[in-house]
């Protein structure tokens, strides 16, 4: 079964200081998919990336940045110079491209805290 | 434009009533479901509906039932409503259930007294 963990449950940091999320995944599938969801007090869940199983390479969006590692079954997310703003619950998800299941596997989440 | 939208926002009940929550998206996807985040925070699928269709139905009691009108539409019925039912309900969509990304809800939080 496919199987999604962050092992921080949660991270306090100051204000600017870079934070790194860290989420492994389990999968039997040579074809899934990878993303990453925030969760902000007010309780939405806001999507943030989406990464397949066959693009390594990693991406950069304005302060946040993503490193998929296959070999290591790793997609951590680091956000750099880490801003009041940022303080959320970050879920880590995985989709697998056969199987029974359709919905998201989500890991149980990072609290994310940033102090001013 | 709110893309996926459900109401109540919260609901608060009695052990023992039967409710709804309704879910529409504008977002032209195939595909919808139904979340359930516990007070620990973690999301577990609960129902995916393709083309009206019941794809998965994870370990869910019987007691609750997704209802579909129109692709735009998956609705959540709960029965007998228990303590252990209270949390946070997502509903989202998506085009290809296992591909693309899921777009969420802003949530439902039930309360059963």
């Amino acid at each position: 079964a496919q199987k999604v963990t962050q092992a921080q449950t949660e991270i306090s940091v100051v204000e600017k200081e870079d934070v790194t999320l860290d989420c492994v995944y389990e999968t039997r599938d040579t074809t899934y998919y990878l993303f990453w969801y925030k969760q902000p007090p007010s309780g939405e869940l806001v999507f943030l990336i989406r990464r397949n199983s066959f693009d390594e390479q990693n991406e950069i969006s304005g302060r946040y940045s993503w490193n998929f590692q296959k070999s290591t079954s790793s997609f951590n997310f680091t956000i750099t110079a880490s801003q009041v703003v940022d303080s959320a619950v970050y879920f880590c998800a995985l989709s697998e491209h056969i199987g029974g299941a359709d919905g998201l596997t989500f890991g149980k989440g990072t609290h994310l805290i940033i102090q001013p | 434009d709110t893309a996926v939208s459900q109401t109540p926002k919260y609901l608060v009940t009695q052990m023992g009533n039967d409710k709804s929550i309704k879910c529409e998206q504008n977002l032209g996807h195939d595909t919808m479901y139904w979340y359930k985040q516990d007070s620990k925070k973690f999301l577990k699928i609960m129902f995916s509906y393709n083309n009206k269709e019941l794809i998965i139905n994870e370990t869910v009691p019987n007691r609750f039932s997704p209802k579909s009108p129109d692709k735009a539409h998956l609705n959540l019925h709960i029965n007998s409503l228990e303590l252990g039912d209270s949390a946070v309900y997502f509903c989202a969509s998506s085009q290809n259930p296992r591909t693309d990304t899921q777009y969420f809800g802003p949530g439902t939080r039930l309360t059963v007294l």
